[in-house]
């Protein structure tokens, strides 16, 4: 079935700590993960993407690795800021046919103690 | 994600009564996507449009319809509502480009 799984569900971390969240998901098919964060009564704003053609894609203290074979992929944050602490989402893209839907993990609450 | 606008912003409605959701898309994209998102979940699928057509549905009854109109943008309806429709319901704007979805602020359903 479509499923993504997403854990921790929750994580508290340092100022200046990483945080790591990781998911998994069951359509081998799938081409395409983003990464969303939402802040509290906010939209989901996209933060990073990979596509299953790169193992790894870093943008400044935000990296996001990819492991096609175990169906696994994770997001890293360094050097983080209480500005990070949010719930953050991972998704799945799964093809309808002529389109792609994306298929989401249950989240993970950041907090980031200063 | 910015040029991606919703209406109305809240929402307070009665079991049985119905909804509908407005959305508009960045200038440019073609195809909407709708989710539900309830407090505490990551958001689910609902429909994808793309240049009016219908390109997908997720698992939800058939009192959840949409549609897309000739400007691209899109409406979702809900009728009968229930308890449990209570959510936040967005919008997403896709990239014909990168198929990179874009969410709207949502509109925030609450049914009494």
């Amino acid at each position: 079935g479509e499923n993504v799984e997403q854990h921790p569900s929750t994580l508290s971390v340092q100022e200046g700590d990483s945080a790591v969240i990781k998911c998994t998901y069951s359509d081998s098919a799938s081409n395409y993960f983003p990464w969303y964060k939402q802040e509290l009564g906010k939209r989901p704003q996209l933060i990073i993407d990979i596509r299953s053609n790169v193992g790894e894609k870093k943008d400044q203290r935000i990296a996001v690795t990819l492991n096609k074979t175990a169906k696994h992929f994770s997001l890293h944050i360094t050097e983080t800021q209480p500005e990070d602490s949010a719930v953050y989402f991972c998704a799945a893209s799964m093809s309808m046919g002529y389109g792609n839907k994306l298929v989401f993990g249950a989240g993970t609450i950041l907090r980031v103690k200063s | 994600d910015a040029g991606v606008t919703q209406s109305p912003t809240h929402l307070i409605k009665t079991r049985g009564q119905h909804v509908t959701l407005r959305c508009s898309p960045i200038s440019g994209h073609k195809s909407v996507s709708w989710y539900q998102q309830v407090l505490g979940q990551g958001p689910q699928f609902i429909f994808q449009y793309y240049e009016k057509e219908e390109r997908g549905r997720g698992n939800f009854p058939d009192r959840f319809s949409a549609r897309q109109f000739p400007n691209y943008s899109s409406e979702l309806n809900v009728n009968a509502l229930l308890l449990g429709d209570s959510a936040l319901y967005l919008c997403a704007s896709i990239s014909g480009v990168t198929d990179t979805q874009y969410f709207g602020p949502g509109t925030r359903l609450t049914v009494l």
